[in-house]
């Protein structure tokens, strides 16, 4: 049972919005930033998303993060084949004194 | 461009210690957080400690009892023991760099099996 809670599995066409969201607590999400990565099949997860909304190098413009409260987003504006993957959020967490993950999200691209 | 490889056996009996160890290129171990995290089989992420060169560490409480955790800067190398283990710690076991929950870079993983 993961700390933090996603929808085991999201899908859309090339042409929607698709979100994943991570629900989280007071200790977490509430009090710290969220990271969000990426596992595409067989391959070892890849920082997607960090300080709730900032993009590293690389990443496309068609992934963002989004923060309130004790919840965070990640939107994927028309997705691709080659992002059928693994979502996973992470925060920190002060009670834990430690990152927490969430579950993981299965995106299917139609 | 920093590049973690994990390394260690695959195949661990029931009560015995898991061993891996971690080899860092292109950067050195001298700067980072370091951690171990691990993926059951269709599971989600759990971290498991992490570790500055300078010896500030911290485990997860689930599995404190149990971790032990070095840092080798002459090899530019940092390990992990997992003690008395059972099959619920069959696992990809990977690790990374990083603090908070921001790990940037990551080893491809280590599927350890316990099974006798």
């Amino acid at each position: 049972q993961s700390v933090l809670t996603q929808p085991p599995s999201a899908s859309g066409t090339p042409g929607q919005r698709v979100t994943i969201s991570c629900s989280g607590s007071g200790s977490n999400i509430g009090s710290n930033s969220v990271n969000w990565y990426q596992q595409l099949p067989g391959t070892a997860p890849k920082l997607l998303i960090y300080s709730n909304n900032q993009r590293p190098s690389g990443v496309p413009d068609r992934f963002s993060g989004s923060k309130s409260g004790t919840s965070a987003s990640l939107a994927i504006s028309g997705p691709q084949s080659e992002d059928e993957a693994d979502y996973s959020c992470a925060a920190w967490d002060d009670s834990l004194n430690g990152p927490v993950f969430g579950g993981g999200t299965k995106l299917t691209v139609l | 461009q920093v590049q973690l490889q994990e390394s260690g056996p695959g195949l661990v009996k029931p009560s015995e210690t898991l061993s891996l160890t971690c080899t860092v290129s292109g950067g050195s171990i001298n700067s980072y957080y370091w951690s171990w995290i691990r993926q059951p089989p269709g599971k989600g992420l759990e971290w498991i400690r992490y570790m500055y060169y300078t010896g500030t560490t911290n485990s997860n409480p689930s599995l404190k009892s149990r971790v032990s955790m070095s840092i080798d800067t002459s090899k530019n190398q940092f390990s992990l023991k997992l003690s008395s283990v059972t099959a619920a710690d069959t696992a990809v076991y990977y690790c990374a760099s990083g603090y908070d929950s921001l790990f940037q870079y990551w080893g491809q993983g280590v599927l350890v099996t316990v099974s006798s």
